[in-house]
Formats: C-alpha cells, sequence, structure tokens
C-alpha cells in the first residue's frame, strides 16, 4: 500500500540555520501531499499542501515541491527560528486510490536553539 | 471555532475494561479518522471511515473497534484495553476528495493500568 518515509530526527539546529527534512513516499496513484506541524502541548495543524507534481506549496517560510520523478516532498526553511520547534509530519492522501485515506511519516522533530 | 470535539483529553482505564474515545465534527466531512501517536513510531491509522456505516481497518486493527452511526460523530472502541494501549489517540476529519486540510482534535492520553 501507499506509505511515507521521513529523515529521521531529532534535527537540532541554531536561530537562522537552513532547514531540509526530506520525506518520500510511494504510491501506486496520484496522491496530494502535505506538511503538517505538531507545536508541543497541541494538536495537528496544516502547514502546507501540494496537490499535483511540480506543485510548491509555502506556508510561513516553510516551502515544498512536489516531484514526482524522485517521489519527494522535501520540507525547506531558509532561517529557522526557535519558534519552529516542533514536530513535522509528512503525508499523503490518494482519493482516487485509497478513497482520500491519509497515511503520515513517522515524524521529525526539529529543535531551534537560540 | 472548534472544528473537531475529542470527549476527553486524558483518561486512565483499567487493564480489561471497555473503553469509548469520541469525536464529534462541525464541518460536514465525509471522512474520519483515528490515528495513534507513539514516540518514534508517529501517527498510525487504526480505522478509516469514509461515510456513515463505512469504514476501513488502517495499519493497526487489532484490539480496536470503531462505529458511525451519524455523520458528525466517530467512536473508537477497545473491546478489552490493554496496558499497550496506553497512547495518544488523535481524531481527525477531511472532505471525501482527501485533497484539502484535515483538522485534527486535541488528542486524548490514554493510561491503562
Amino acid at each position: 500500500g501507499d506509505s511515507v518515509t521521513q529523515m529521521e530526527g531529532p534535527v537540532t539546529l541554531s536561530e537562522e540555520a537552513f532547514l531540509t527534512i526530506n520525506c518520500t513516499y510511494t504510491a501506486t496513484g496520484y496522491p496530494s501531499l502535505f506538511w503538517y506541524v505538531q507545536y508541543p502541548g497541541e494538536g495537528l495543524q496544516l502547514l502546507l499542501k501540494a496537490t499535483k507534481a511540480d506543485d510548491k506549496g509555502s506556508n510561513k517560510g516553510f516551502e515544498a515541491t512536489y516531484r514526482k520523478e524522485t517521489t519527494s516532498f522535501h520540507l525547506e526553511k531558509g532561517s529557522v527560528q526557535v519558534s519552529d520547534s516542533a514536530v513535522y509530519f509528512c503525508a499523503l492522501s490518494d482519493p482516487y486510490n485509497q478513497g482520500g485515506k491519509l497515511i503520515f511519516g513517522q515524524g521529525t522533530e526539529l529543535s531551534v536553539k537560540p | 471555532d472548534v472544528k473537531v470535539t475529542q470527549s476527553s483529553r486524558y483518561l486512565v482505564k483499567r487493564t480489561g475494561e471497555k473503553v469509548f474515545l469520541e469525536c464529534v465534527q462541525d464541518m460536514d466531512h465525509e471522512n474520519m479518522f483515528w490515528y495513534r501517536q507513539d514516540p518514534g513510531l508517529g501517527l498510525r491509522l487504526i480505522y478509516f471511515s469514509y461515510d456513515v456505516k463505512m469504514k476501513e481497518k488502517g495499519d493497526i486493527p487489532e484490539g480496536y473497534s470503531v462505529s458511525r452511526e451519524k455523520k458528525e460523530r466517530f467512536s473508537l472502541i477497545l473491546e478489552s484495553a490493554s496496558t499497550n494501549q496506553t497512547s495518544m489517540y488523535l481524531c481527525a476529519s477531511s472532505t471525501r476528495t482527501g485533497n484539502t486540510e484535515a483538522f485534527f482534535g486535541q488528542g486524548t492520553r490514554l493510561t491503562v493500568v
């Protein structure tokens, strides 16, 4: 079945450093791809999404590009802040093959130090 | 502005008890999900419902069942709670196409003693 694989954490960065969190997926159809974020003590919320190949999702300085040729959706941010410390989840949903089932990766914990 | 509500934030139950976790959404979403979240394992799908009375098993359905009698409500049932079901349980809902944002509840931290 469909699956999502993320780079393992935790990731520790200094403020203003460049962030990349790798995400690759396996899907038989044409999924939509998502990044969700979970701040400490809170529920998950959508960070950004892309619904077709070559789309770029962006929000709050984060961005990710849907690469069908490499089945990837890596999350990037040019300059992280302490407030970005959270757990980041890559996810996919394939409405035509899985009826909209939302499948997550294992999550990557990010810690940003001042 | 509440969209997905889980009935309890914290629950403590005894081994062997039957446990009900309730989830209600107010967005008229077709899809609803139950996940459990454990450190290092991410979010694992327990069950998925795409319509009233319709359900699909996720990756880890053993020991769980679900009920969806009304569109807005999706219940997770632990038939006989065990200590290895101690976890954070998250409910979510989304539109039928699944290519829009899914909304999550705040989670229920269940401890089975």
